[in-house]
């Protein structure tokens, strides 16, 4: 199985401020990557598919960038609304996620 | 606007079987570019995909193996839904159980909608 590896685990920070979560996969992955922010009680939304396609209806201030092994989630400057859990999630062989980052007010 | 609405019992006791289901609307589940899955979400194993059906000329499944010996998916072409159980079942099963879409042409793609969410505790 591939196994992701989210970092940090939780992450501080204010509004405006530019955020950045990683992840790496146990082995490559080409760009069969997602992620997903999730609020507490609610479902998982897609934010970016294929490493760095923004999902119809997502703001242009998230992006995702890598390949292979090493990818980034990038939120240019953070808003009230997007404070929450961030998933990562490979499809290059079934599907695993990663074990998330919360992203709370600093 | 597609969406999916899950429905089932949420508490069961040790050895019972859980069986959810989840309606489509606004897809169809027999669409050659959509496939149809299950996850769920616990503390203890974080996001974990169960299961998925799919028609390609004819109907699929595909399930890991860490459940595959106790669960069974089920599509219903009259009803436009599709079934998840999962037997003889144990408190690490106690979870949020999602359904989701699979939308593309590639062999395994995100999930793009999902359902709403059914906690599921299993407990004596």
């Amino acid at each position: 199985d591939i196994q992701m590896t989210q970092s940090p685990s939780t992450l501080s920070a204010s509004v405006g401020d530019r955020v950045t979560i990683t992840c790496r996969a146990s082995q490559s992955i080409s760009t069969w990557l997602a992620w997903y922010q999730q609020k507490p009680g609610k479902a998982p939304k897609l934010l970016i598919f294929k490493a760095s396609s923004l999902q119809s209806g997502v703001p242009s201030r998230f992006s995702g960038s890598g390949s292979g092994t090493e990818f980034t989630l990038t939120i240019s400057s953070l808003q009230p609304d997007d404070f929450a859990t961030y998933y990562c999630q490979q499809y290059n062989t079934y599907w695993t996620f990663g074990q998330g980052t919360k992203v709370d007010i600093k | 606007q597609v969406q999916l609405q899950q429905s089932g019992p949420g508490l069961l006791k040790p050895s019972q079987t859980l069986s959810l289901t989840c309606a489509i609307s606004g897809d169809s589940i027999s669409s050659n570019s959509a496939a149809w899955s299950w996850i769920r979400q616990s503390p203890s194993r974080g996001l974990e995909w169960l299961g998925r059906t799919y028609y390609k000329s004819k109907w699929y499944n595909d399930f890991p193996v860490s459940v595959k010996s106790r669960i069974t998916i089920n599509p219903d072409t009259s009803k436009n839904q599709f079934s998840l159980q999962l037997y003889s079942v144990t408190p690490e099963d106690t979870a949020v159980y999602y359904c989701a879409r699979e939308y593309g042409l590639s062999t395994f793609d995100a999930f793009d909608i999902w359902g709403q969410g059914t906690m599921v505790t299993v407990s004596s």
